[in-house]
């Protein structure tokens, strides 16, 4: 099957730093890309969907200066959290659909391996 | 009211025994439903879709009800192996050139007793 390989896959970092993680699709085209978060216990939950070549839709509440995404290829998305704090402490997601079939509604998301990102 | 609606759990269950999951979902154009499988502190993978017409894979049976907006998962002589966390995964289009929306439910905490 389809391969998404995102990296870190854990990272800890001081309080006011940036970080960025990175969502490749190593064997298929990636127009859509997608972003989760998912705090202990709890579900993942949709932070924003990203569209190569155009700017990322975020999901209400998410914040797009604190959360930048960037799609720049077909096989490439970056999450990058600036300026951390604690409670963005959490796992991050990133999920590809393959864009030959993206009218097919019935398709699989294929999910990176996620990052636990841990801000003291 | 969520979107995707599941069983609280955890279902501790014996080895072997017959175990089913239940989800509901509020939005009537949802459009594709599947089951992932989410082990401890690892990403969701896909475990089966879900059909109208109900699909079976080995011990895995899965059960899609649009009138009352219902799923289920019915595993069967259930292994060690299952022990994880079942997502209910329901897909949205939310726009006409195709874009869509993955919800998942919170999940349902399965642990098989030896």
């Amino acid at each position: 099957g389809a391969v998404v390989s995102q990296h870190p896959s854990w990272v800890i970092c001081k309080s006011g730093t940036s970080v960025k993680i990175e969502c490749r699709s190593l064997d298929f085209q990636a127009t859509t890309m997608f972003w989760y978060r998912q705090f202990p216990k709890q579900s993942l939950m949709l932070m924003a969907t990203s569209n190569e070549g155009s700017k990322a839709t975020y999901e209400q509440g998410v914040e797009k200066d604190k959360f930048l995404i960037n799609h720049a290829s077909l096989t490439l998305s970056t999450l990058t959290v600036t300026s951390a704090h604690p409670e963005d402490s959490s796992f991050y997601i990133c999920s590809a659909r393959d864009g030959r079939r993206k009218l097919i509604v019935d398709t699989e998301a294929f999910f990176g391996q996620g990052t636990r990102l841990t801000v003291v | 009211r969520k979107e995707v609606e599941q069983d609280p759990g955890p279902f501790n269950v014996p080895e072997g025994a017959t175990v089913a999951f239940n989800c509901t979902y509020s939005n009537s154009a949802s459009q594709s439903f599947f089951w992932y499988r989410q082990d401890c502190r690892k990403e969701p993978k896909l475990l089966m879709s879900v059909y109208s017409s109900g699909n079976e894979d080995g011990r895995f049976t899965a059960q899609l009800n649009r009138a009352s907006q219902y799923i289920s998962l019915l595993i069967r002589d259930s292994k060690l192996s299952d022990s994880a966390t079942y997502l209910c995964v329901v897909n949205i289009r939310i726009s006409n050139f195709g874009n869509e929306k993955l919800t998942f439910g919170t999940g349902t905490r399965l642990t098989i007793i030896p």
